[in-house]
């Protein structure tokens, strides 16, 4: 049974570019969230998806959206990237309720 | 605004000992709470969840919860070189799967 996927694990952007990072949830979750983690705090929570929809959403600009697919996998988008978007980027998979899975994780580093 | 506070550590352990981590938080509401740990360039590990007052036991570890002071802690018997790691002390609110982490307390333990 494959837990959370993500990819890319690693990449590189310049600023003002603009990066999609992707997710496949663990076999029957159907809620994903996303967490930022910047080097040497706690991951912070971006927002949620359930059922196609954003359910939650944290302390973050518009310059980050997502979508979730029918398969419940999920798209994380940063628009207009900025240097202090540089950190670990982490998917969390679950069903409602249930406990949260969270994936490798995406390495931004934004230059 | 919620919050969970933890220690940043160095917690400095020989081996052998026990490592004792506690982490508080403000959301009286909070109903679950989570101890993860993550090594160095790798993403959070679920080792253990506790949801009603009092001790829970699982290995090397115990995590104890104290809703009425809003703290939860987590020891770690006979620490091993291998725990050496970073741990996260997470909150999950009333509604929804949305946690919220502290910054986490690093842990070294010394042969």
């Amino acid at each position: 049974d494959a837990g959370v996927t993500q990819s890319p694990t690693h990449l590189i952007k310049t600023r003002g570019q603009q990066v999609t990072l992707r997710c496949s949830p663990k076999s029957g979750h159907d809620t994903v969230s996303w967490y930022q983690q910047a080097l040497g705090q706690g991951p912070q929570f971006i927002f949620q998806y359930y059922e196609e929809e954003e359910r939650q959403r944290g302390n973050f600009p518009d310059r980050f959206s997502g979508h979730q697919f029918p398969n419940y996998s999920s798209e994380l988008n940063v628009n207009a990237l900025l240097l202090g978007d540089s950190a670990l980027y982490l998917c969390a998979s679950s069903r409602t309720g249930n406990t949260i899975y969270f994936g490798e994780g995406s390495w931004l580093t934004v230059v | 605004q919620k919050e969970v506070e933890q220690n940043s550590g160095p917690l400095s352990v020989p081996e052998g000992a026990i490592a004792s981590l506690n982490c508080t938080y403000s959301d009286r509401v909070s109903q679950s709470f989570f101890w993860y740990r993550q090594y160095s360039g790798k993403s959070p590990e679920l080792i253990m969840s506790i949801y009603s007052n009092g001790d829970k036991e699982d290995g090397r570890f115990t995590a104890q919860l104290n809703k009425a002071s809003q703290y939860v802690s987590l020891l770690i018997r006979d620490s091993q070189p291998s725990d050496s790691a970073t741990y996260l002390c997470a909150v999950n609110e009333a509604a929804g799967n949305k946690l919220t982490f502290g910054g986490g307390t690093r842990v070294l333990v010394k042969p």
